[in-house]
Protein backbone atom coordinates (compact mmCIF):
# COMPACT_ATOMS: atom_id res chain seq x y z
CA UNK A 1 0.00 0.00 0.00
CA UNK A 2 1.54 3.74 -0.58
CA UNK A 3 2.28 5.56 2.12
CA UNK A 4 0.12 9.15 1.06
CA UNK A 5 -3.07 7.84 1.19
CA UNK A 6 -5.30 9.52 -2.16
CA UNK A 7 -9.35 8.57 -2.37
CA UNK A 8 -8.95 5.88 -5.57
CA UNK A 9 -11.80 7.79 -7.90
CA UNK A 10 -13.52 10.79 -7.97
CA UNK A 11 -15.96 12.38 -10.61
CA UNK A 12 -17.35 15.85 -11.31
CA UNK A 13 -19.53 17.24 -14.17
CA UNK A 14 -17.77 19.79 -16.77
CA UNK A 15 -17.30 23.08 -14.86
CA UNK A 16 -17.80 22.24 -11.38
CA UNK A 17 -15.41 21.90 -8.67
CA UNK A 18 -13.39 18.57 -7.20
CA UNK A 19 -10.65 18.02 -4.53
CA UNK A 20 -8.83 15.59 -4.39
CA UNK A 21 -6.37 14.75 -0.67
CA UNK A 22 -3.65 13.72 0.00
CA UNK A 23 -2.44 12.44 3.66
CA UNK A 24 0.21 11.59 5.10
CA UNK A 25 1.90 11.39 8.56
CA UNK A 26 4.51 12.93 10.99
CA UNK A 27 7.42 11.27 8.51
CA UNK A 28 6.39 12.84 6.07
CA UNK A 29 3.44 15.61 5.24
CA UNK A 30 3.58 15.94 8.80
CA UNK A 31 7.11 16.62 8.94
CA UNK A 32 7.30 20.26 6.17
CA UNK A 33 8.54 18.34 3.35
CA UNK A 34 6.75 19.41 0.22
CA UNK A 35 3.88 18.24 -1.55
CA UNK A 36 3.70 17.54 -5.35
CA UNK A 37 0.93 16.73 -7.57
CA UNK A 38 1.21 15.25 -10.86
CA UNK A 39 -1.59 14.24 -13.70
CA UNK A 40 -1.03 10.97 -15.90
CA UNK A 41 -3.16 10.98 -18.90
CA UNK A 42 -3.85 6.87 -20.62
CA UNK A 43 -0.62 5.90 -21.60
CA UNK A 44 1.34 8.69 -20.97
CA UNK A 45 4.66 9.52 -18.10
CA UNK A 46 3.16 11.70 -15.68
CA UNK A 47 3.62 15.67 -16.09
CA UNK A 48 4.29 18.08 -13.35
CA UNK A 49 0.84 19.59 -12.10
CA UNK A 50 1.45 21.58 -8.71
CA UNK A 51 4.83 21.89 -6.92
CA UNK A 52 5.98 23.21 -3.36
CA UNK A 53 2.57 22.75 -2.35
CA UNK A 54 1.11 25.41 -4.00
CA UNK A 55 3.07 26.60 -7.50
CA UNK A 56 1.92 25.98 -10.96
CA UNK A 57 4.89 25.17 -13.46
CA UNK A 58 4.48 27.83 -16.59
CA UNK A 59 1.47 26.38 -18.76
CA UNK A 60 -0.82 24.65 -16.03
CA UNK A 61 -3.87 26.05 -16.24
CA UNK A 62 -5.01 28.61 -13.41
CA UNK A 63 -7.98 25.72 -12.60
CA UNK A 64 -5.42 23.98 -10.63
CA UNK A 65 -4.77 24.91 -7.33
CA UNK A 66 -2.84 23.29 -4.03
CA UNK A 67 -2.92 23.18 -0.59
CA UNK A 68 -1.24 21.94 2.72
CA UNK A 69 -1.85 22.02 5.90
CA UNK A 70 -0.58 19.39 9.06
CA UNK A 71 -0.49 15.95 7.44
CA UNK A 72 -2.73 16.58 4.26
CA UNK A 73 -2.83 18.27 0.99
CA UNK A 74 -5.09 18.88 -1.16
CA UNK A 75 -5.18 19.44 -5.32
CA UNK A 76 -8.44 21.60 -6.44
CA UNK A 77 -9.45 21.59 -9.82
CA UNK A 78 -12.21 24.35 -10.93
CA UNK A 79 -13.99 24.45 -13.99
CA UNK A 80 -13.78 20.81 -14.69
CA UNK A 81 -12.61 20.29 -18.34
CA UNK A 82 -13.24 17.06 -20.42
CA UNK A 83 -9.68 17.01 -20.38
CA UNK A 84 -9.10 16.84 -17.06
CA UNK A 85 -9.91 13.16 -17.02
CA UNK A 86 -6.95 11.58 -15.76
CA UNK A 87 -5.01 9.82 -12.97
CA UNK A 88 -4.12 12.10 -10.23
CA UNK A 89 -0.34 11.65 -7.61
CA UNK A 90 0.69 13.59 -5.06
CA UNK A 91 4.21 13.46 -3.88
CA UNK A 92 6.66 13.76 -1.03
CA UNK A 93 9.50 13.22 0.49
CA UNK A 94 9.60 10.32 3.73
CA UNK A 95 12.86 11.25 6.45
CA UNK A 96 11.36 7.25 7.96
CA UNK A 97 12.24 5.47 4.94
CA UNK A 98 15.92 6.37 4.20
CA UNK A 99 15.31 9.47 2.88
CA UNK A 100 12.50 8.00 0.26
CA UNK A 101 10.63 9.99 -2.49
CA UNK A 102 6.68 8.66 -1.45
CA UNK A 103 3.92 8.42 -3.73
CA UNK A 104 -0.04 8.26 -3.55
CA UNK A 105 -1.84 5.57 -4.33
CA UNK A 106 -3.58 7.44 -7.30
CA UNK A 107 -7.11 9.05 -7.61
CA UNK A 108 -8.69 8.65 -11.23
CA UNK A 109 -10.88 11.20 -11.48
CA UNK A 110 -13.47 10.74 -14.25
CA UNK A 111 -15.42 13.89 -15.95
CA UNK A 112 -18.63 12.80 -16.14
CA UNK B 1 15.17 21.92 -21.34
CA UNK B 2 16.51 18.31 -19.65
CA UNK B 3 15.02 15.51 -21.89
CA UNK B 4 15.64 12.21 -20.45
CA UNK B 5 15.53 8.73 -22.54
CA UNK B 6 15.41 5.18 -20.96
CA UNK B 7 17.03 2.35 -22.90
CA UNK B 8 17.23 -1.63 -22.74
CA UNK B 9 15.86 -4.90 -22.84
CA UNK B 10 12.00 -4.93 -22.98
CA UNK B 11 11.73 -9.16 -21.82
CA UNK B 12 13.87 -10.61 -18.94
CA UNK B 13 13.93 -13.85 -17.82
CA UNK B 14 12.81 -14.83 -14.38
CA UNK B 15 15.88 -14.76 -11.72
CA UNK B 16 17.72 -12.45 -14.09
CA UNK B 17 18.74 -8.92 -13.90
CA UNK B 18 16.52 -6.01 -15.31
CA UNK B 19 19.23 -3.57 -17.04
CA UNK B 20 17.90 -0.18 -18.09
CA UNK B 21 19.89 3.15 -19.20
CA UNK B 22 18.89 6.62 -18.76
CA UNK B 23 20.11 9.53 -20.77
CA UNK B 24 20.22 12.94 -20.28
CA UNK B 25 19.95 15.50 -22.99
CA UNK B 26 19.84 19.63 -22.47
CA UNK B 27 21.80 19.19 -19.03
CA UNK B 28 24.49 17.73 -17.36
CA UNK B 29 23.87 15.15 -15.15
CA UNK B 30 26.45 17.02 -12.97
CA UNK B 31 24.38 19.40 -12.03
CA UNK B 32 24.69 20.03 -8.29
CA UNK B 33 20.69 20.80 -8.06
CA UNK B 34 19.61 17.50 -9.64
CA UNK B 35 19.31 13.81 -8.31
CA UNK B 36 18.75 11.34 -10.94
CA UNK B 37 16.16 8.85 -10.07
CA UNK B 38 14.39 5.61 -11.13
CA UNK B 39 10.64 5.53 -11.09
CA UNK B 40 7.97 2.05 -11.79
CA UNK B 41 4.72 1.49 -12.27
CA UNK B 42 2.85 -1.95 -12.53
CA UNK B 43 0.28 -2.43 -14.75
CA UNK B 44 -3.10 -0.42 -13.63
CA UNK B 45 -1.17 0.56 -10.61
CA UNK B 46 0.41 3.84 -8.56
CA UNK B 47 4.03 5.12 -9.35
CA UNK B 48 6.31 3.81 -7.07
CA UNK B 49 9.79 5.29 -6.55
CA UNK B 50 12.99 2.80 -6.57
CA UNK B 51 16.26 5.06 -5.93
CA UNK B 52 18.09 8.39 -6.43
CA UNK B 53 21.71 8.97 -7.46
CA UNK B 54 23.60 12.09 -7.13
CA UNK B 55 26.44 12.53 -9.77
CA UNK B 56 28.97 11.94 -7.49
CA UNK B 57 27.71 8.55 -7.06
CA UNK B 58 25.58 8.72 -3.71
CA UNK B 59 22.55 6.61 -3.42
CA UNK B 60 19.37 6.15 -1.79
CA UNK B 61 17.33 3.03 -2.39
CA UNK B 62 13.56 1.99 -1.75
CA UNK B 63 14.39 -0.14 1.31
CA UNK B 64 11.18 -2.85 -0.08
CA UNK B 65 14.02 -3.10 -3.32
CA UNK B 66 17.60 -2.29 -1.80
CA UNK B 67 18.74 -5.64 -1.50
CA UNK B 68 18.09 -6.37 -5.16
CA UNK B 69 19.05 -2.73 -6.51
CA UNK B 70 21.99 -0.79 -7.99
CA UNK B 71 21.94 2.40 -9.39
CA UNK B 72 24.90 3.79 -10.78
CA UNK B 73 26.15 6.72 -12.76
CA UNK B 74 28.47 7.93 -16.02
CA UNK B 75 28.91 11.57 -16.18
CA UNK B 76 31.27 11.13 -19.08
CA UNK B 77 28.02 9.70 -20.77
CA UNK B 78 25.59 11.92 -19.08
CA UNK B 79 24.20 8.62 -18.23
CA UNK B 80 22.43 7.41 -15.35
CA UNK B 81 21.53 2.86 -15.05
CA UNK B 82 19.38 0.94 -13.17
CA UNK B 83 20.18 -2.89 -12.20
CA UNK B 84 17.35 -4.85 -10.27
CA UNK B 85 18.61 -8.93 -9.94
CA UNK B 86 16.96 -11.68 -9.04
CA UNK B 87 13.93 -10.73 -10.91
CA UNK B 88 10.12 -12.17 -10.67
CA UNK B 89 7.19 -11.24 -12.63
CA UNK B 90 6.57 -8.98 -10.19
CA UNK B 91 8.76 -6.82 -10.89
CA UNK B 92 6.69 -6.37 -14.90
CA UNK B 93 6.11 -2.58 -14.90
CA UNK B 94 6.87 0.21 -16.63
CA UNK B 95 10.20 2.30 -15.64
CA UNK B 96 10.79 5.78 -15.68
CA UNK B 97 13.73 7.51 -15.50
CA UNK B 98 13.36 10.92 -13.94
CA UNK B 99 14.87 14.46 -12.20
CA UNK B 100 14.32 14.96 -8.64
CA UNK B 101 15.17 18.36 -8.07
CA UNK B 102 17.24 19.09 -5.29
CA UNK B 103 16.16 20.90 -2.01
CA UNK B 104 11.63 19.94 -2.36
CA UNK B 105 12.52 17.07 -4.25
CA UNK B 106 10.12 17.79 -6.83
CA UNK B 107 10.19 14.81 -10.37
CA UNK B 108 10.49 17.53 -12.79
CA UNK B 109 11.25 15.88 -15.49
CA UNK B 110 10.58 12.31 -17.03
CA UNK B 111 11.29 10.05 -19.49
CA UNK B 112 8.63 8.22 -21.54
CA UNK B 113 9.00 5.11 -19.70
CA UNK B 114 10.24 2.00 -20.78
CA UNK B 115 8.11 -1.50 -20.13
CA UNK B 116 9.91 -4.37 -18.69
CA UNK B 117 8.15 -7.51 -18.94
CA UNK B 118 9.90 -10.85 -16.69
CA UNK B 119 8.56 -13.52 -18.38
CA UNK B 120 10.32 -17.17 -19.24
Amino acid sequence: HSVLTQPPSLSGAPGQRVTISCTGNSSNIGAGYDVHWYQQLPGAAPTLLIYGNVNRPSGVPGRFSGSKSGTSASLAITGLQAEDEADYYCQSYDSSLSGSTVFGGGTKLTVL
Amino acid sequence: QVQLQESGPGLVKPSQTLSLTCTVSGGSISSGSSYWSWIRQHPGKALEWIGRIFYSGNTNYSPSLKSRLTISVDTSRNQFSLKLRSVTAADTAVYYCARERGGSMVVDYWGQGSLVTVSS
